[in-house]
């Protein structure tokens, strides 16, 4: 069984960027949730895709927006990028949407914007 | 705020001793979950405890819940160096999808 794969694992942008990062949820799952995570903060919840569409969103405006494709992999874009989009973006994977299981986290994306 | 605090913020302890983290929340909940971060990796999932329930143990993991208090506690007994990392409490909030964090208790065990 895999688990929850995120690419890039660091990367570095300068403001006013765009940026992908993209996620591979683990066998099984349809569900896909990505978090903002600042250093020393609890993970903040950006928004939830099943089965291709967003079915739920955070406090994050609309410069933030994701894809889920029909593998249930997932993208998370941030256009325009600011100084406090630098975080640990993290994808988590469960396997039934609305179930209020636990989640299946992948090791993060961690983007430094300058 | 939906977001759940946890206290302390951040405990050290001896190899050995009990350490205990809390953490409170406002909203009704399903269950309530508890998770841990090596430091700046990925959270893994280490117990969850429905909202009917009180007390749950796991190996070294004791956790209780008070649905009256809004209340929730992890009990890690006979820590180990290996244990050192943060923690962190997660519910999904009412009739949400999304599962809420608390702030993180940033245990460090002393070898």
């Amino acid at each position: 069984e895999t688990g929850v794969t995120q690419s890039p694992t660091h990367l570095i942008k300068t403001r006013g960027q765009q940026v992908t990062l993209r996620c591979s949820s683990q066998s099984g799952h349809n569900t896909v949730s990505w978090y903002q995570q600042a250093l020393g903060q609890g993970p903040q919840f950006i928004f939830q895709y099943y089965r291709e569409e967003e079915n739920g969103r955070g406090n994050f405006p609309p410069r933030f927006s994701g894809l889920q494709f029909p593998n249930y992999s997932s993208e998370l874009n941030v256009n325009a990028l600011e100084l406090d989009d630098s975080a640990l973006y993290l994808c988590a994977s469960s396997p039934e949407q609305g179930a209020a299981g636990e989640l299946f986290f992948g090791e993060g994306s961690r983007l430094t914007v300058l | 705020s939906q977001q759940g605090e946890e206290d302390p913020q951040a405990l050290s302890i001896q190899e050995g001793e009990n350490a205990t983290m809390n953490c409170s929340y406002k909203t009704s909940i399903n269950n309530l979950q508890w998770y841990r971060q090596n430091s700046g990796r990925g959270l893994v999932h280490l117990i969850l405890i429905r909202s009917n329930e009180r007390e749950k143990h796991s190996g070294r993991l004791r956790v209780t819940l008070d649905t009256s208090k809004k209340s929730s506690s992890l009990l890690i007994t006979a820590s180990r160096a290996a244990d050192t990392a943060s923690y962190f409490c997660a519910f999904y909030g009412g009739a949400t999808n999304k599962l809420i964090f608390g702030t993180g208790t940033l245990l460090a065990v002393q070898p």
